[in-house]
């Protein structure tokens, strides 16, 4: 049975800072997506990795994906107030999803 | 061009009955997926349908049961009501998988079971 986990579970940031967040998959995939979500909102989609290697960026967050090792990171640079959220990843066409990050940027 | 829709918003269900969501998917969109998603957690994949096909479904009871239309809107059905059904359900769409920008999700039907 396929296994995402994310770690950090929770990470507070300074603004500014910069940090990674990890998810590990447990069993072959095709793809990797990466989906932000606001308190009492939706999903809301960041990013769609493909294959090894691929690196895909959108502003401050980073996204990078090894087949391989069965990892994917999203990095955050210099983060911002406006980037606290939870953050998901989730693999498979049928999108099997990881626990979140919850995310808290402080000035 | 619209998003993915669902209906209603909010339900509130007493234990043992059942209940039909709605999710009208976004235009051009052949792919719909469902998710139960209970507070603090990560989305739960319940099942997928491809074109009018049942294409993949997670760990839920048969009692959780759904449809896609011709025009690809889809229904989830919930029969024999749990107090643990009580969650958020998620409805997302997509063409071709999502491989080019994810999916689109709709903003969800609170489920509430007494």
């Amino acid at each position: 049975e396929l296994k995402v986990e994310q770690n950090p579970l929770f990470l507070s940031m300074q603004e500014g800072k910069n940090y990674t967040i990890y998810c590990n998959y447990s069993t072959t995939s095709d793809r990797l997506y990466w989906y932000r979500q606001d308190p009492g909102k939706s999903l809301e989609s960041l990013f769609v990795l493909l294959s090894n290697g691929a690196v895909k960026q959108e502003g401050r967050l980073m996204a990078s994906l090894d087949t391989k090792a069965r990892l994917s990171t999203l990095h955050i640079t210099a983060a911002v107030h406006d980037l606290s959220a939870t953050y998901f990843c989730a693999v498979n066409n049928d999108m099997r999803f990881g626990a979140g990050t919850r995310l808290t940027v402080k000035p | 061009e619209t998003g993915v829709t669902q209906s209603p918003t909010h339900l509130i269900k007493t234990r043992g009955q059942q209940v039909t969501l709605r999710c009208s998917s976004q235009s051009g969109h052949n792919t719909v997926s469902w998710y139960q998603q209970a507070l603090g957690q990560g989305p739960q994949f319940i099942f997928q349908y491809y074109r009018e096909e049942e294409n993949g479904r997670g760990n839920f009871p048969p009692r959780f049961s759904g449809l896609q239309f011709p025009n690809y809107s889809s229904e989830l059905n919930v029969n024999a009501l749990e107090l643990d059904d009580s969650a958020l359900y998620l409805c997302a769409s997509s063409l071709g998988g999502g491989v080019n920008y994810g999916y689109t999700f709709g903003s969800g039907t609170r489920l509430t079971v007494v």
